[in-house]
């Protein structure tokens, strides 16, 4: 079993909707998580990070951490064609000091 | 804004050639990496430098060899390419006691 299990997608919606995007991991020392956007053929950005539980919301973006289900999400509001990109988790802690683990991606598609 | 630059965008080698991949990043951090990522499997760690001259293996370091004598720089050789490393090489930067990574662009290497 991978530490962090993400949906590869694709994921097609249309320009507008509400987009949910969700990782779950099974190590419960994890107490940072982050998602990272990568348009094809450059390297992730980083669009959230959150520490512990809880939400975090910017702009069209919000970010929900719940610790107790060991599962993370990404919302992404009136969804443009331009989110169109492959959306990593990643998260970090305990034994893993510096070093993140990745989920693999989940490929999104808005159509216009 | 933390900038992470990779010496080349798209690399094309033959099988045996010895082969440099540089990284700069301006933000004076302490932690660098190297990831790969392909299909299907996400980004994998292949080293990570947490100092000058100091390095750790990552997942997946066979093949693979790294040289950190500048706190700005570090650079992943693959002594002898095999096309088994064709691949989209991603390099990292992180603070000290940070957690988030920030990414450069990447560079497609492609082994024949």
């Amino acid at each position: 079993q991978k530490e962090v299990e993400q949906d590869p997608g694709p994921l097609s919606v249309p320009e507008g909707a509400i987009v949910s995007l969700n990782c779950t991991y099974s190590n419960s020392a994890f107490q940072y998580f982050m998602w990272y956007r990568q348009y094809s053929r450059k390297g992730p950005e980083l669009l959230m990070y959150t520490y512990s539980s809880g939400n975090k919301e910017d702009g069209r973006f919000t970010a929900q951490v719940d610790k107790s289900s060991k599962y993370i999400s990404l919302f992404i509001r009136d969804s443009q064609p331009s989110d169109s990109a492959t959306y990593l988790c990643a998260m970090g802690g305990g034994e893993y000091g510096n070093k993140l683990v990745f989920g693999a991606g989940t490929i999104l598609r808005v159509k216009s | 804004d933390v900038k992470v630059t990779q010496s080349s965008r798209y690399l094309v080698k033959r099988t045996g050639e010895k082969v440099f991949l540089e990284c700069v990043q301006d933000m004076d951090h302490e932690n660098m990496f190297w990831y790969r990522q392909d299909p299907g499997l996400g980004l994998r760690l292949i080293y990570f430098s947490y100092d000058v001259k100091m390095k750790e293996k990552g997942d997946i370091p066979e093949g693979y060899s790294v040289s950190r004598e500048k706190k700005e720089r570090f650079s992943l050789i693959l002594e002898s390419a095999s096309t088994n490393q064709t691949s989209m090489y991603l390099c990292a930067s992180s603070p000290e006691r940070g957690r988030t990574q920030y990414f450069g662009p990447g560079t497609r290497l492609t082994v024949l």
